[in-house]
């Protein structure tokens, strides 16, 4: 069975410091992952997708994410962390039917 | 534009009561699914559909039930046999339900609450 692990509940950084935000993946199948992101109160925004084409994989606002066999890893950065950036991100892995098994979460606090 | 939309954003149900959340999109995608979302527990799958006419449970569908009568429309019903019914509900559609990789897109939620 495919799972994923996110590595801390909370995040907190200050405004213009790097942003990291870990997930493990557990896959016996070479594994399509996403991340999305939750402003309050409303829905899932994709950040990235990774579907093999590229490990190094860019996404909106900034982000990227590596995928890394050996570490079975999906850690999602950005350089320079902004207020607005601040939400709950999911790392995500692909199942059959298109059903999405999701992490537990990672809320990002952003200190001016 | 093209989304989805969920129905209404917030809810309020009295013990014993069954309630429907209204999830519909103009994708013209196939698939379409239901999680629930709770604090720290992240989401988790409750019904999905591949295609009109059909659909499958998930992970939590004891105390829920769905129906798909329409490729657009994929309304979720909580039941009185729902013992825990608050948290906030997401509808989310993919173009093919049976490809792996495929992007899901999601409404803006339903919050629900038992008074």
């Amino acid at each position: 069975a495919q799972s994923v692990t996110q590595l801390g509940s909370h995040v907190s950084v200050s405004e213009g410091a790097l942003v990291l935000l870990r997930c493990n993946y557990s896959s016996s199948v070479p594994p399509y992952l996403f991340w999305y992101v939750q402003y309050p109160n409303q829905g899932l925004q994709l950040l990235l997708k990774y579907t093999s084409a590229a490990t190094l994989v860019k996404g909106i606002n900034g982000f990227e994410a590596e995928f890394k066999k050996s570490e079975t890893s999906f850690h999602l950065t950005k350089p320079s962390a902004h207020m607005s950036d601040a939400a709950e991100y999911f790392c995500a892995v692909s199942d059959q039917g298109g059903k999405l098994i999701f992490g537990q979460g990672t809320e990002l606090s952003v200190k001016p | 534009d093209g989304g989805i939309t969920q129905s209404p954003k917030y809810l309020f149900r009295k013990e014993g009561q069954n309630v429907t959340l209204s999830c519909e999109q103009n994708l013209n995608h196939d698939a379409m699914y239901w999680y629930r979302q709770d604090p720290g527990q992240g989401l988790r799958l409750i019904y999905y559909s591949q295609i009109v006419n059909d659909f499958q449970k998930g992970d939590i569908a004891e105390g829920y039930s769905v129906s798909r009568e329409k490729k657009e429309s994929f309304p979720l019903t909580v039941t009185s046999a729902q013992k825990n019914p608050t948290a906030f509900y997401l509808c989310a559609s993919t173009l093919q339900g049976g490809n792996l990789g495929t992007e899901a897109f999601f409404g803006q939620g339903t919050r629900l609450t038992v008074v």
